[in-house]
């Protein structure tokens, strides 16, 4: 079954840019979908489609994805980016998630 | 508004079977599929299966296969998830969540149904 990779953790300062990578083998082929979640709260979908903001997600997210790595950046982050994010795709009827990674805004 | 509201936490025996429900409001029902997800206290994210309330053709976690069934109630919106033999490791949160498509990501959430399971 298809396997995606994140780090455990990334850490940022506020105002600075946050990068989440996501490895998979040939994810670029893949859609990649991203979520955050915050504390005792449900997942929320941030970015769909590689690099599409749903409505109401902030332009500071943004998205790529080639090769063996798809990316989530967050842009001017602030102290409320902190929270679990997820990378997901289909292979092809089957949902695979990312094991997460917390951003920590220090 | 568009909400899955989701049935009340449970505390289940090992062995016992449970039914999830998931109802959804606010757009077409039969317009988008229905996933279950679960994530067990402090771990990650784990897909568990879907269903397309236009036809209920199902998916499954191959790993859950045989474990779980995903059905659906057309008439009154509602989604259920049901757990067979559950064991310790069921234990976690479990959400229901919609997507438009097959590949769409999964843009509406419930709130999460706590099920625990202990003898």
């Amino acid at each position: 079954s298809y396997v995606l990779t994140q780090p455990p953790s990334v850490s940022v300062a506020p105002g600075k840019t946050a990068r989440i990578p996501c490895g998979g083998d040939n994810i670029g082929s893949h859609h990649v979908h991203w979520y955050q979640q915050r504390p005792g709260q449900a997942p929320l979908l941030v970015l769909s489609y590689d690099d599409h903001r749903p409505s109401g997600i902030p332009g500071r997210f943004s998205g790529s994805n080639s090769g063996n790595t798809a990316t989530l950046t967050i842009s001017r982050v602030e102290v409320g980016d902190e929270a679990d994010y997820y990378c997901q795709l289909w292979d092809p009827a089957s949902g695979v998630f990312g094991g997460g990674t917390k951003l920590t805004v220090l | 508004e568009v909400q899955l509201v989701q049935s009340g936490g449970a505390v289940k025996k090992p062995g016992e079977s449970l039914r999830i429900s998931c109802q959804a409001s606010g757009y077409t029902f039969t317009d988008y599929w229905i996933n279950w997800v679960r994530q067990v206290p402090g771990k990650g994210l784990e897909w568990m299966g879907r269903i397309d309330p236009r036809n209920t053709f199902t998916a499954y976690n191959p790993s859950l296969e045989g474990h779980i069934t995903v059905s659906i109630d057309e008439s009154s919106g509602t989604a259920y998830l049901q757990l067979r033999s559950l064991k310790a490791s069921d234990t976690a949160i479990y959400y229901c969540a919609r997507q438009r498509n097959g590949f769409d990501g999964l843009d509406v959430w419930g709130r999460g149904t706590v099920v625990t399971v202990s003898s």
